[in-house]
């Protein structure tokens, strides 16, 4: 049973360049999110959605987009990079929203802008 | 706005002792509260959680204690092990939204 699993694990960027970090969980989870690990601030919500077709914004969305047109696959797009988005990315995912299921999270993408 | 604050970025214990981790809150609206514990290169892992209707919650060395008046959650972890090395983050849930503080680095000393 794999999980949650993102790629790429490592990828540098230049400034501008575009690209999409993905991921898939294969629970049947309805709810999955994408959170961004920077020192100091613990791990911020960028965007969520409750089920295919239906996406919404975290705390700190912009300059990411996302879909969700299966159950499975949730990728975050990153459309022109900057610097201030090195950062680790973590995708999670749980059985619903609002219920008391906890977040089941994949390993990470690390991901530097030059 | 830092709405959930772990204000210890490190803490030091013997092995055998008990860890005692701490976390605060600033909105009222949260319902549930989760502990999270995290090693290097790999995702968070769930711990234990609490309801906002309870006031602790056990599960074999780890206790999680809620004091809603006082908004502050803390986490016992009772004997500490090597093991439990890592990152430790708690998160406060309001809505479909889940806001996590900033981590504590425990570190189990032999």
């Amino acid at each position: 049973n794999a999980g949650v699993t993102q790629t790429p694990k490592f990828q540098v960027l230049k400034t501008g360049q575009s690209m999409t970090l993905q991921c898939a969980q294969d629970m049947n989870h309805e709810y999955m999110s994408w959170y961004r690990q920077d020192p100091g601030m613990g791990l911020r919500l960028i965007h969520y959605s409750v089920g295919a077709g239906i996406t919404d914004q975290g705390e700190v969305p912009n300059g990411y987009n996302v879909s969700r047109s299966t159950t499975e696959d949730f990728p975050l797009r990153l459309l022109s990079a900057a610097p201030s988005q090195t950062s680790v990315y973590f995708c999670a995912s749980s059985y619903m929203a609002g219920d008391n299921s906890p977040l089941h999270f994949g390993n990470g993408t690390r991901l530097t802008v030059t | 706005d830092q709405q959930v604050k772990q204000n210890s970025p490190s803490l030091s214990v013997q092995e055998g002792r008990i860890s005692i981790l701490n976390c605060d809150y600033t909105n009222s609206m949260f319902d549930y509260f989760l502990w999270y514990k995290k090693y290097p290169a790999e995702g968070p892992t769930f711990l234990i959680s609490i309801s906002s209707i309870k006031d602790k919650n056990e599960d074999g060395r780890f206790t999680v204690f809620l004091n809603k008046s006082a908004k502050h959650l803390s986490l016992h972890i009772v004997p500490s092990q090597p093991g439990d090395s890592a990152v430790y983050f708690c998160a406060a849930r309001r809505a479909q939204k889940l806001v996590f503080g900033q981590g504590t680095r425990l570190t189990i000393n032999p």
